[in-house]
């Protein structure tokens, strides 16, 4: 499979802490994208980095790719309890396809 | 989600029938593509399509077919449903793969 694979599969925190999320992937890539899942919903893009790229930010997201390593992190700082989703990695190879990691389910307790 | 919408949201069938179901968007974007969502798995491309009447398949292709006779619409048919296409069927869209997706809302399909 050429999924990316998300870890830990499961994190939960304290609303203020920071979170962070690793990806994993297998072959080399020209972009690396992350995704929001909020229960019983859609995906929704977050943020794209590209393969040139090392660190990226969005408001309260940061996100890092590493490609000698092939593995990408997301941090979410100062978390919220709306942070509250899974969150997925989805790695884009040349072509029109993207293929997604399990996904890492984050819980933010208020 | 704005501008793509997915048909039935939720839906009940009997082993071995048939089931169509409909993505449909007002964005006029090029790619369209259908997931499933199974626990422990991710998401998982069934097919996609580039354009009318192109599509390929993905990496669980087998029992699923689909057809795009215009651009707005992209429709998934399950030829004879089995216990294990059980999923939540995800539709995206998307102008150009390399800048992200945009995803439906799903549709739980429950084969019994």
């Amino acid at each position: 499979s050429q999924q990316g694979e998300e870890d830990p599969q499961a994190l939960s925190i304290q609303e203020g802490e920071n979170a962070t999320m690793n990806c994993s992937y297998k072959t080399s890539i020209n972009n690396l994208q992350w995704y929001r899942q909020n229960s019983g919903r859609g995906l929704v893009h977050l943020i794209l980095i590209r393969s040139n790229e090392r660190e990226k930010h969005s408001g309260r997201l940061r996100v890092t790719l590493d490609t000698s390593k092939k593995s990408s992190s997301l941090l979410i700082t100062a978390s919220r309890a709306a942070d509250t989703a899974s969150y997925f990695c989805a790695t884009v190879f040349t072509g029109n396809q993207f293929y997604f990691g399990t996904g890492t389910s984050l819980t933010v307790i208020p | 989600d704005a501008g793509i919408t997915q048909s039935p949201r939720h839906k009940v069938t009997e082993t071995g029938t048939p089931v169509t179901l409909r993505c449909h968007q007002t964005e006029n974007h090029r790619y369209m593509y259908w997931y499933r969502q199974d626990p422990g798995h991710g998401l998982r491309l069934i097919h996609y399509s580039y354009g009318v009447k192109d599509t390929d398949k993905g990496e669980v292709s087998d029992g699923y077919s689909v057809s795009r006779s215009k651009t707005e619409d992209f429709l998934l048919t399950l030829e004879s449903a089995t216990s294990s296409q059980t999923s939540v069927y995800f539709c995206a869209i998307s102008d150009d793969p390399q800048h992200g997706y945009t995803f439906g809302s799903g549709t739980r399909l429950t084969v019994v």
